[in-house]
């Protein structure tokens, strides 16, 4: 049964922390999203890659989030330094160019104290 | 992409159909109806899309008005797994799909 893998499923840090967050695609996918969610906020797009290259992080916090995926199997999120408004579930779904289904991981429950 | 408008809530009877109804009265020619659905603490799942005709599949059925400016999700036989927050989205297929989601439709199953 295909389906996205992120780690750790929970996250509790310190202020000023580094956090890494990964997500494995499905096997095949070549589009990689991710989203936040808070109650404030609801989901938001933080970035989404095509073929590893990313091709939008504009909802993504510049000076402390940055988005990578090393190989296809892989795509990292980091926070450097956290802070406590970064507490959030943190989605990463993958997809394939030119279908229309997005398959959502189990998220990354993060706790930023 | 064309916005949504959604009843903050419903509450259905377990066995019975649930229809969400959906506004997206600015949709474009070439924008899709999507709905997605998010359980608790759970990733969200597709459920369902169409562009103008209706749609059925194993979980859901869609219903698109002729002028599009509206729709309705249909669960036919509403379990108590069905509860969890329902979205409706639209948006262009033919472009990189980035899917954004409004705050939904908590929809309620009672038994």
């Amino acid at each position: 049964d295909a389906r996205v893998t992120q780690t750790p499923r929970h996250k509790v840090t310190e202020m000023g922390q580094e956090v890494t967050m990964r997500c494995q695609p499905i096997l095949g996918h070549n589009t990689v999203f991710w989203y936040r969610q808070t109650m404030m906020q609801g989901l938001e797009l933080l970035a989404y890659f095509r073929n590893r290259a990313p091709l939008d992080d504009s909802g993504m916090p510049k000076d402390r989030f940055s988005a990578e995926m090393p190989d296809a199997t892989l795509a990292t999120l980091k926070i450097q330094p956290s802070e406590p408004r970064d507490s959030a579930v943190y989605f990463c779904a993958s997809g394939l160019q030119g279908h229309t289904e997005a398959f959502f991981g189990q998220g990354t429950r993060l706790t930023v104290v | 992409d064309a916005k949504t408008t959604q009843p903050p809530s419903m509450d259905c009877a377990e066995g019975r159909a649930a229809n969400l109804p959906c506004n997206h009265s600015t949709i474009s020619g070439n924008e899709y109806v999507y709905w997605y659905r998010q359980i608790h603490s759970q990733g969200p799942q597709y459920i369902i899309h169409g562009l103008k005709n209706n749609e059925t599949n194993e979980m859901a059925s869609l219903i698109i008005t002729e002028d599009r400016k509206s729709s309705t999700l249909i669960l036919p036989h509403a379990t108590l797994r069905d509860t969890a927050v329902y979205y409706c989205i639209v948006r262009v297929a033919s472009r990189d799909y980035k899917l954004s989601f409004g705050a939904g439709t908590t929809v309620t199953v009672r038994a």
